[in-house]
């Protein structure tokens, strides 16, 4: 069975400070891995995902994720909040190969900026 | 295009009542996924539609919940004598299986559901 970590629910930084959400997976075999976003009173978003390939995955509104492996680890990063960041992020992961993709998630961490 | 579309966006029900849940996917999706996102649980999986493969239940919590897909596209999800635990935002995804690789799920807005 598959599995993801987010330790703790909520983080706090300040506008221009660098934005760092940890996640860690658990799955007998490398996973797909995803961060989706949610803003206030909206639906999920994808924000970026790691399938094959390049292990460094940018997405959109410049965030970033690195699979690593070793760490059975994805953490988003953002070098730079911006106050519209403002939403909760969630991890998940999905079963590499075949078609039913269902998604684990994680327990989701709520961002906050301060101005 | 038109993106994935649930109704109602709010139902509020008295417990022990059933509920209906609709999702219409996204034109062309042959799969469809219901998740369920509460506050003691977080989001969870529930069922997996696609084409006209046996559908995967292993997310129902109890067998209350049932869920159907007409004709590959519409899906509705619906709680039996439902209970003040069944609360909670459910959301429908859609994605196509179009060449190899992972294909992205849509999400829609969800539909909450308050059990009172």
């Amino acid at each position: 069975a598959q599995s993801v970590t987010q330790l703790g629910s909520h983080v706090s930084v300040s506008e221009g400070a660098l934005v760092l959400l940890r996640c860690n997976y658990s799955s007998s075999v490398p996973p797909y891995l995803f961060w989706y976003v949610q803003y206030p009173n909206q639906g999920l978003q994808l924000l970026l995902k790691y399938t094959t390939g390049a292990t460094l995955v940018k997405g959109i509104n410049g965030f970033e994720a690195e699979f690593k492996k070793s760490e059975t680890s994805f953490h988003l990063t953002k070098p730079s909040a911006h106050m519209s960041d403002a939403a909760e992020y969630f991890c998940a992961v999905s079963p590499s190969g075949g078609a039913n993709s269902k998604l684990t998630f994680g327990k989701g961490i709520t961002l906050s900026v301060r101005p | 295009g038109a993106g994935v579309s649930q109704s109602p966006s709010n139902k509020v029900t008295e417990k022990g009542k059933d509920v209906e849940l609709r999702c219409d996917p996204i034109s062309g999706h042959t799969a469809l996924y219901w998740y369920r996102q509460s506050l003691g649980q977080g989001l969870e999986f529930l069922i997996y539609f696609q084409g006209n493969s046996a559908p995967d239940k292993s997310g129902l919590p109890s067998d209350r919940f049932s869920a159907e897909r007409t004709g590959g596209s519409v899906s509705t999800l619906t709680i039996q004598r439902t209970q003040q635990e069944d609360s909670a935002v459910y959301l429908c995804a859609s994605s196509s299986l179009a060449g190899g690789g992972y294909n992205e799920q849509f999400f829609g807005p969800g539909t909450r559901l308050t059990v009172l």
